[in-house]
């Protein structure tokens, strides 16, 4: 089975700290992607990466960046957290690559509660 | 404006009961239409994937249909369990691009 794990459930911040939220894939998938879930939306893409090294612009990336040095880790990264950036955040992955990334199936991880206080 | 809307936003329903979810939406071009369960506190996990030329496909008690005409999607689930209360996701993507559109959930409580 695949598997998707997000290093941390729950965490809790001050404004203002950087934060690192860390997403790990065991399937040697090409696309990884960061979700924010807010109740009353839909998810909303925050980053997508579909090799190492390389990434593309969601709907939200304002505030945020992210990392992907190895193929099976996609780090999402808040440089100076905002109250408005209290969310849940779920990393997901997929194949096929960039040319057919809206086609293959998304394994998503179980999420990262992020309270920015 | 979403490009998915979801209807009913919750529903409450007795166990051993049927029950009908909605997706419709106005993406375009469209590529394929996923339904995913997403139990509370967790990730969503994939029920089905339906493209252009499907118009029913199930997974155990659950069956989707599309209708690409209409842009429209149901989600039914038969003889519901506990088990089955979460949120459903409707979740439709675009030809030639990697960007998905995510409807709001319908969420689903399951009563003894």
């Amino acid at each position: 089975d695949v598997k998707v794990t997000q290093s941390s459930r729950y965490l809790v911040k001050r404004t203002g700290e950087k934060v690192f939220l860390e997403c790990v894939q065991d399937m040697d998938h090409e696309n990884m992607f960061w979700y924010r879930q807010d109740p009353g939306l839909g998810l909303r893409l925050i980053y997508f990466s579909y090799d190492v090294k390389m990434k593309e612009k969601g709907d939200i990336p304002e505030g945020y960046s992210v990392s992907r040095e190895k193929k099976e880790r996609f780090s999402l990264i808040l440089e100076s957290a905002s109250t408005n950036q209290t969310s849940m955040y779920l990393c997901a992955s997929s194949n096929p690559g960039l040319a057919e990334a809206n086609t293959g199936e998304l394994f998503f991880g179980e999420g990262s509660r992020l309270t920015v206080l | 404006k979403n490009q998915v809307e979801q209807s009913p936003q919750s529903l409450i329903i007795l166990e051993g009961k049927n029950c009908t979810l909605q997706c419709n939406y106005t993406v375009s071009p469209f590529s394929n239409l996923r339904w995913y369960k997403q139990d509370t506190g967790r990730g969503p996990v994939s029920l089905t994937i339906m493209t252009f030329s499907e118009n029913t496909k199930s997974n155990g008690r659950y069956t989707a249909t599309l209708d690409a005409d209409t842009k429209q999607s149901s989600l039914h689930i038969t003889a519901s369990q506990l088990s089955d209360s979460a949120s459903y996701i409707c979740v439709v993507s675009r030809s030639n691009d990697y960007k998905l559109s995510f409807g709001a959930g319908t969420t689903v409580t399951v009563r003894a």
